[in-house]
């Protein structure tokens, strides 16, 4: 069965620490991959994208990932966090680009 | 402004009691989308569409309909709706021209379902 999975359900960093939060995939080929945001009562907001080419994606708001085939995982990260990331990120994959599935979210909380 | 609306934003209904959530988006895309949202499960695909009088099944279809007759509309419609249908759900589109383009989702619809 295909599925996306992140393995951590909540995260606590303090302000200005580095961030890492970890997505793995299974589906055969390489599928489109994204990360999403979703700041509370809010809709999502695309972060990144990867669907070919450097495996090492910059997005918006100073976030980063890396694709690693070997380990069918796409992880999203951030030198140094501020108050403002504190949010719900989901990672999604599309097998063929129509069909969308995501993660069960990471709940990141930033103390000061 | 580009955007994508929902309506309403909160509704509570009664089991069994036919309802419709509109999904409206202003920049002529192809693409349409419909999400539930439930704690601790993410958002998995109800039903999605690749352009008018095309719709297909996401991952989660049972209990929904959608239809698709005009470009920028795609209700999400529920005909006997149940408590497991208590979610929220979002609306997204996109743009099918090029590369995969980023998926503009709309605010949300928080369904009660009695």
């Amino acid at each position: 069965a295909q599925s996306v999975t992140q393995p951590d359900i909540h995260i606590t960093v303090s302000e200005g620490a580095s961030l890492e939060l970890r997505c793995n995939y299974s589906y055969g080929a390489t599928p489109y991959l994204f990360w999403y945001v979703q700041s509370p009562g809010q809709g999502l907001q695309l972060l990144l994208k990867y669907f070919s080419g450097d495996t090492l994606v910059q997005g918006i708001k100073g976030f980063e990932a890396e694709f690693k085939r070997s380990q069918s995982s796409f992880n999203l990260r951030k030198p140094s966090v501020h108050w403002s990331d504190a949010a719900e990120y989901f990672c999604a994959v599309a097998p063929t680009g129509n069909q969308f599935y995501f993660g069960t979210g990471t709940s990141l909380t930033v103390i000061p | 402004e580009a955007q994508v609306t929902q309506n309403p934003r909160y509704l509570i209904t009664v089991t069994g009691k036919k309802l419709t959530v509109t999904c409206s988006q202003n920049m002529n895309h192809e693409y349409m989308s419909w999400y539930r949202q439930d704690p601790g499960l993410g958002l998995r695909q109800i039903y999605y569409s690749m352009n008018v009088e095309v719709t297909d099944k996401g991952d989660v279809p049972e209990g929904y309909k959608v239809s698709r007759k005009e470009k920028r509309n795609f209700p999400l419609i529920l005909e006997s709706p149940s408590p497991n249908q208590t979610s929220l759900y979002f609306c997204a589109s996109r743009n099918l021209a090029g590369s995969l383009n980023e998926q503009f989702f709309g605010p949300g619809t928080r369904l009660t379902v009695l």
